[in-house]
Protein backbone atom coordinates (compact mmCIF):
# COMPACT_ATOMS: atom_id res chain seq x y z
CA UNK A 1 0.00 0.00 0.00
CA UNK A 2 1.36 3.38 -0.91
CA UNK A 3 2.16 5.49 1.85
CA UNK A 4 3.12 9.16 1.81
CA UNK A 5 4.94 11.36 4.66
CA UNK A 6 5.06 14.97 4.94
CA UNK A 7 7.17 16.79 7.45
CA UNK A 8 6.95 18.95 9.01
CA UNK A 9 3.36 18.67 9.73
CA UNK A 10 3.79 22.96 11.01
CA UNK A 11 5.76 24.94 10.20
CA UNK A 12 6.23 28.83 11.68
CA UNK A 13 8.78 31.18 9.62
CA UNK A 14 9.52 35.16 8.99
CA UNK A 15 9.05 36.66 6.50
CA UNK A 16 12.10 36.44 4.17
CA UNK A 17 13.67 33.24 5.33
CA UNK A 18 14.11 30.33 3.17
CA UNK A 19 12.74 26.49 4.28
CA UNK A 20 11.95 23.17 2.67
CA UNK A 21 8.74 20.64 2.94
CA UNK A 22 9.79 16.80 2.52
CA UNK A 23 7.66 14.23 1.07
CA UNK A 24 8.75 10.81 1.13
CA UNK A 25 6.47 7.80 -0.26
CA UNK A 26 6.80 4.56 -0.58
CA UNK A 27 6.37 2.81 -3.98
CA UNK A 28 7.18 3.55 -7.21
CA UNK A 29 5.24 6.25 -8.74
CA UNK A 30 4.14 7.91 -11.91
CA UNK A 31 4.07 11.67 -10.72
CA UNK A 32 3.72 13.56 -7.71
CA UNK A 33 1.74 16.91 -7.20
CA UNK A 34 1.88 19.71 -4.61
CA UNK A 35 -1.79 21.55 -3.87
CA UNK A 36 -2.44 24.46 -1.79
CA UNK A 37 -5.07 24.60 0.73
CA UNK A 38 -6.16 27.81 2.04
CA UNK A 39 -8.58 27.65 5.47
CA UNK A 40 -12.39 27.04 4.35
CA UNK A 41 -11.16 26.09 0.52
CA UNK A 42 -10.62 23.83 -2.27
CA UNK A 43 -6.86 22.65 -3.19
CA UNK A 44 -4.94 24.60 -5.73
CA UNK A 45 -2.59 22.48 -7.78
CA UNK A 46 0.80 24.40 -7.58
CA UNK A 47 3.00 21.75 -9.07
CA UNK A 48 2.94 18.63 -11.27
CA UNK A 49 6.35 16.22 -11.20
CA UNK A 50 6.54 13.95 -13.91
CA UNK A 51 10.28 12.58 -13.61
CA UNK A 52 13.62 11.62 -11.43
CA UNK A 53 15.09 15.01 -11.14
CA UNK A 54 12.29 17.74 -12.31
CA UNK A 55 12.27 20.31 -11.02
CA UNK A 56 9.82 23.45 -11.34
CA UNK A 57 9.61 26.91 -9.75
CA UNK A 58 7.01 29.45 -9.64
CA UNK A 59 7.65 32.60 -7.85
CA UNK A 60 9.07 31.64 -4.36
CA UNK A 61 7.85 27.86 -4.90
CA UNK A 62 10.62 25.66 -6.12
CA UNK A 63 9.34 21.95 -6.10
CA UNK A 64 11.97 18.96 -7.13
CA UNK A 65 11.73 14.87 -7.57
CA UNK A 66 13.93 12.38 -6.85
CA UNK A 67 12.30 9.17 -7.84
CA UNK A 68 15.55 6.45 -6.42
CA UNK A 69 15.18 8.15 -3.18
CA UNK A 70 11.12 8.38 -3.57
CA UNK A 71 11.45 12.15 -2.20
CA UNK A 72 9.83 15.29 -3.34
CA UNK A 73 10.80 19.12 -1.45
CA UNK A 74 8.90 21.85 -2.12
CA UNK A 75 11.11 25.07 -1.15
CA UNK A 76 10.01 27.95 -0.03
CA UNK A 77 12.40 31.58 -0.71
CA UNK A 78 12.04 34.80 1.30
CA UNK A 79 8.49 33.55 2.54
CA UNK A 80 6.12 36.48 2.50
CA UNK A 81 2.88 36.24 4.62
CA UNK A 82 0.26 35.12 1.51
CA UNK A 83 2.17 32.15 1.70
CA UNK A 84 0.51 30.84 4.53
CA UNK A 85 -1.71 27.71 3.71
CA UNK A 86 -1.80 24.27 4.28
CA UNK A 87 0.88 22.07 1.75
CA UNK A 88 -0.14 18.73 0.16
CA UNK A 89 1.95 16.48 -1.64
CA UNK A 90 0.10 13.74 -3.09
CA UNK A 91 1.54 10.59 -5.10
CA UNK A 92 -0.69 9.01 -8.07
CA UNK A 93 -0.98 5.38 -7.71
CA UNK A 94 -2.29 2.42 -9.18
CA UNK A 95 -6.22 1.15 -9.13
CA UNK A 96 -7.54 -1.78 -10.32
CA UNK A 97 -7.82 -1.68 -13.99
CA UNK A 98 -7.60 1.57 -15.76
CA UNK A 99 -7.91 3.48 -12.59
CA UNK A 100 -5.42 5.61 -10.73
CA UNK A 101 -6.24 7.73 -7.46
CA UNK A 102 -3.87 10.21 -5.80
CA UNK A 103 -2.76 9.26 -1.95
CA UNK A 104 -2.39 12.52 0.18
CA UNK A 105 0.14 13.27 2.58
CA UNK A 106 -0.87 14.50 5.86
CA UNK A 107 -0.49 18.02 5.09
CA UNK A 108 2.43 21.37 6.49
CA UNK A 109 0.47 23.91 7.45
CA UNK A 110 2.53 26.82 7.05
CA UNK A 111 2.53 29.96 8.83
CA UNK A 112 4.19 33.24 7.45
CA UNK A 113 5.00 36.10 10.15
CA UNK A 114 5.64 39.46 10.34
CA UNK B 1 -16.31 26.57 -17.66
CA UNK B 2 -17.62 26.07 -14.28
CA UNK B 3 -14.82 23.22 -13.50
CA UNK B 4 -16.23 20.94 -10.53
CA UNK B 5 -19.49 21.90 -8.87
CA UNK B 6 -20.21 20.87 -5.90
CA UNK B 7 -24.03 21.44 -3.97
CA UNK B 8 -24.44 21.94 -0.93
CA UNK B 9 -21.27 23.64 0.31
CA UNK B 10 -22.59 23.18 3.88
CA UNK B 11 -24.80 20.82 5.86
CA UNK B 12 -25.86 19.62 9.19
CA UNK B 13 -27.88 16.53 9.62
CA UNK B 14 -28.74 14.02 12.32
CA UNK B 15 -27.47 10.57 13.29
CA UNK B 16 -29.42 8.52 11.00
CA UNK B 17 -30.77 11.06 8.43
CA UNK B 18 -29.76 10.50 4.78
CA UNK B 19 -28.42 12.98 2.35
CA UNK B 20 -26.93 13.03 -1.09
CA UNK B 21 -23.71 15.11 -2.18
CA UNK B 22 -24.11 16.43 -5.85
CA UNK B 23 -20.95 17.03 -7.75
CA UNK B 24 -21.31 17.89 -11.93
CA UNK B 25 -18.68 18.53 -13.67
CA UNK B 26 -18.84 20.24 -17.46
CA UNK B 27 -15.32 19.44 -19.11
CA UNK B 28 -16.05 16.02 -20.77
CA UNK B 29 -14.25 14.27 -17.66
CA UNK B 30 -14.40 10.34 -17.73
CA UNK B 31 -12.51 9.67 -14.18
CA UNK B 32 -14.82 11.26 -11.30
CA UNK B 33 -13.80 10.99 -7.58
CA UNK B 34 -15.04 11.58 -4.46
CA UNK B 35 -12.32 12.27 -0.81
CA UNK B 36 -12.93 12.47 2.13
CA UNK B 37 -10.58 15.24 4.31
CA UNK B 38 -10.34 14.83 8.20
CA UNK B 39 -9.51 18.11 10.30
CA UNK B 40 -5.33 18.10 9.70
CA UNK B 41 -5.55 14.99 7.85
CA UNK B 42 -4.76 14.79 4.15
CA UNK B 43 -7.83 13.59 1.47
CA UNK B 44 -8.51 9.86 2.04
CA UNK B 45 -10.77 8.58 -1.32
CA UNK B 46 -14.29 7.10 -0.71
CA UNK B 47 -15.28 6.02 -3.90
CA UNK B 48 -14.79 6.74 -7.94
CA UNK B 49 -15.80 5.93 -11.59
CA UNK B 50 -14.11 5.62 -14.78
CA UNK B 51 -17.28 6.58 -16.99
CA UNK B 52 -20.84 6.54 -16.82
CA UNK B 53 -21.99 3.16 -15.33
CA UNK B 54 -18.97 2.55 -14.07
CA UNK B 55 -18.00 3.06 -10.34
CA UNK B 56 -15.82 1.38 -7.79
CA UNK B 57 -14.73 1.53 -3.85
CA UNK B 58 -11.95 3.54 -2.90
CA UNK B 59 -10.13 3.08 0.83
CA UNK B 60 -13.18 4.17 2.86
CA UNK B 61 -16.40 3.31 1.38
CA UNK B 62 -17.97 1.92 3.95
CA UNK B 63 -21.45 4.43 4.85
CA UNK B 64 -21.36 5.61 1.19
CA UNK B 65 -22.95 4.80 -1.57
CA UNK B 66 -22.40 6.42 -5.82
CA UNK B 67 -23.89 6.12 -9.04
CA UNK B 68 -22.60 7.43 -12.34
CA UNK B 69 -25.80 7.52 -14.55
CA UNK B 70 -24.47 10.30 -16.94
CA UNK B 71 -20.41 11.79 -17.58
CA UNK B 72 -21.13 14.59 -15.75
CA UNK B 73 -22.52 13.91 -12.66
CA UNK B 74 -21.53 11.67 -9.56
CA UNK B 75 -23.46 11.98 -6.41
CA UNK B 76 -22.64 10.18 -3.43
CA UNK B 77 -25.22 9.09 -0.93
CA UNK B 78 -25.20 8.75 2.81
CA UNK B 79 -27.52 6.45 3.80
CA UNK B 80 -27.80 6.38 7.52
CA UNK B 81 -25.76 9.30 9.20
CA UNK B 82 -23.13 9.04 11.91
CA UNK B 83 -20.74 10.93 13.63
CA UNK B 84 -17.59 9.21 12.09
CA UNK B 85 -18.38 10.71 8.75
CA UNK B 86 -18.46 14.29 9.63
CA UNK B 87 -15.64 15.42 7.53
CA UNK B 88 -15.22 18.06 4.35
CA UNK B 89 -15.90 15.97 1.17
CA UNK B 90 -14.46 16.54 -2.02
CA UNK B 91 -15.06 15.55 -5.29
CA UNK B 92 -12.48 15.52 -8.55
CA UNK B 93 -12.63 14.79 -11.83
CA UNK B 94 -9.89 13.96 -14.26
CA UNK B 95 -9.58 13.13 -18.40
CA UNK B 96 -8.29 10.01 -17.59
CA UNK B 97 -5.61 7.87 -15.97
CA UNK B 98 -2.55 10.38 -14.76
CA UNK B 99 -3.16 13.42 -15.58
CA UNK B 100 -3.84 16.34 -13.57
CA UNK B 101 -7.10 16.25 -11.40
CA UNK B 102 -9.50 18.75 -10.68
CA UNK B 103 -11.19 19.32 -7.20
CA UNK B 104 -14.38 20.93 -6.41
CA UNK B 105 -15.05 23.79 -3.71
CA UNK B 106 -16.46 20.72 -1.32
CA UNK B 107 -18.99 19.95 1.30
CA UNK B 108 -18.66 20.67 5.12
CA UNK B 109 -20.66 18.10 6.51
CA UNK B 110 -21.69 18.10 10.26
CA UNK B 111 -23.24 15.23 11.71
CA UNK B 112 -24.93 15.90 15.23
Amino acid sequence: ELKVEQNPLFLSMQEGKNYTIYCNYSTTSDRLYWYRQDPGKSLESLFVLLSNGAVKQEGRLMASLDTKARLSTLHITAAVHDLSATYFCAVEGLLGGTASKLTFGTGTRLQVTL
Amino acid sequence: NAGVTQTPKFRILKIGQSMTLQCAQDMNHNYMYWYRQDPGMGLKLIYYSVGAGITDKGEVPNGYNVSRSTTEDFPLRLELAAPSQTSVYFCASSWKRNTEAFFGQGTRLTVV
